[in-house]
């Protein structure tokens, strides 16, 4: 079984330049989660997509952070402008559903890398 | 949400077991417990969760307290690559999974 997929690994940009990164959850997982993970820190959650509808998003600063997950399956978080408190790793997740409940069984990517210099 | 409380850093001889403590005294009744470990440059990854009894699975022992106020997670014979960061998390019933700045592990030869 192929796992969360996630590019670029690495990236350098300067403050106020743009970056993308891309995330291809396991086949078949309904749920997303993006999260952010600085150096010294635990994960923290920015989004999560339930299908292509957002479930929380209430850590994503959304002045200059953006997702989309469009046809529900990979999905796109976008920064503009970057600042330099935004390196960090961005570490895309994704898990199956038991009825109406995600597990809590998430399956993680090895993450973006972003630099801002 | 119910919050949990771990050491920052434990270590252990390779071979023994390794014992990993976490408080989540304000957990309600159906609440999980999950643990997930990081090794450096990786993402999380899942080991074990649990509700009230005590679970096994190939990778580690989950043992939580009668009164759930506490759990111990248990890998019986620690190699060096289980040095990692080892999180315990409370799922609220909304699946927000949250992580804290877990249990630094370090396996000693």
């Amino acid at each position: 079984e192929a796992g969360v997929a996630q590019s670029p690994r690495y990236k350098i940009i300067e403050k106020r330049q743009s970056v993308a990164f891309w995330c291809n959850p396991i086949s078949g997982h309904a749920t997303l989660y993006w999260y952010q993970q600085i150096l010294g820190q635990g994960p923290k959650l920015l989004i999560q997509f339930q299908n292509n509808g957002v479930v929380d998003d209430s850590q994503l600063p959304k002045d200059r952070f953006s997702a989309e997950r469009l046809k529900g399956v990979d999905s796109t978080l976008k920064i503009q402008p970057a600042k330099l408190e935004d390196s960090a790793v961005y570490l895309c997740a994704s898990s199956s559903r038991q009825g109406k409940t995600n597990t809590g069984e998430l399956f993680f990517g090895e993450g973006s890398r972003l630099t801002v210099l | 949400d119910a919050k949990t409380t771990q050491p920052p850093s434990m270590d252990c001889a390779e071979g023994r077991a390794a014992n990993l403590p976490c408080n989540h005294s304000t957990i309600s009744g159906n609440e999980y417990v999950y643990w997930y470990r990081q090794i450096h440059s990786q993402g999380p990854q899942y080991i074990i969760h649990g509700l009230k009894n005590n679970e096994t699975n190939e990778m580690a022992s989950l043992i939580i307290t009668e009164d759930r106020k506490s759990s111990t997670l248990i890998l019986p014979h620690a190699t060096l690559r289980d040095t990692a960061v080892y999180y315990c998390i409370v799922l609220p019933g909304y699946q927000k999974v949250t992580f804290g700045t877990g249990t630094k592990l370090q396996v000693i030869p």
